[in-house]
């Protein structure tokens, strides 16, 4: 089966500036998570989707962050404006059950 | 109390050693401890899981040893060789919960030198 597919795998962008993270989750998978590792850090959970409702979204940062999941299916991330602090690697996985969870390979985020 | 605390930070081992990664958590309601392994460029991939009701699991040269009085759990890779070179992340989190989010300690980096 296909993995979990994240794109851009890196961005590069200003301060002030928008940008929009974009995961396509395994087929059937109804769970959906993002993450973000700063870098050296631990991986911090930021929200939880079952299809399309946000199931948790105590992880995330600040209202900069919007997270959607259009019809159950992909999801993205946008964060606006972006600021220094919000660079590092956001990743996002899948799982059928909450426990075999699959990541993708993640989105390299820098903010200069 | 949600935190989950990981050493050391980084780990040299020779070829053929036994690499050791431990863990500490203090929650108690955490129910499910998985291991994730990731090489540059990719995402986490879960390694092998234990729950706090079995003390050891071992899957091939991988082994978690789990002590639930001292809320510690570690993994310990044999034989260690040159393609095991790569982070490390343990977790924990609360299957009972409505979301099953993961509490990942700050990971270990890897190198097993030939």
């Amino acid at each position: 089966e296909a993995g979990v597919t994240q794109f851009p795998s890196h961005s590069v962008i200003e301060k002030g500036q928008t940008v929009t993270l974009r995961c396509d989750p395994i087929s059937g998978h109804d769970n959906l998570y993002w993450y973000r590792r700063v870098m050296g850090k631990e991986i911090k959970f930021l929200l939880h989707f079952v299809k399309e409702s946000k199931q948790d979204e105590s992880g995330m940062p600040n209202n900069r962050f919007l997270a959607e999941r259009t019809g159950g299916t992909y999801s993205t991330l946008k964060v606006q404006p972006a600021e220094l602090e919000d660079s590092g690697v956001y990743f996002c996985a899948s799982s059928q059950d909450r426990r075999g969870y699959t990541f993708g390979s993640g989105t390299r985020l820098t903010v200069v | 109390q949600q935190q989950v605390k990981q050493s050391p930070q980084s780990l040299i081992v020779q070829k053929g050693g036994i690499s050791i990664i431990n863990c500490a958590y203090e929650n108690t309601a955490f129910d499910y401890f998985p291991w994730y392994q990731q090489f540059p460029g990719k995402g986490p991939a879960l390694l092998i899981a234990i729950r706090p009701d079995v003390s050891e699991k071992k899957e091939g040269r991988f082994t978690i040893s789990f002590n639930k009085s001292a809320k510690q759990f570690s993994l310990h890779i044999m034989d260690s060789q040159p393609g095991d070179s790569a982070t490390y992340f343990c977790a924990a989190s609360m299957q009972s919960s409505n979301t099953g989010k993961l509490i990942f300690g700050q990971g270990t980096t890897l190198q097993v030198k030939p």
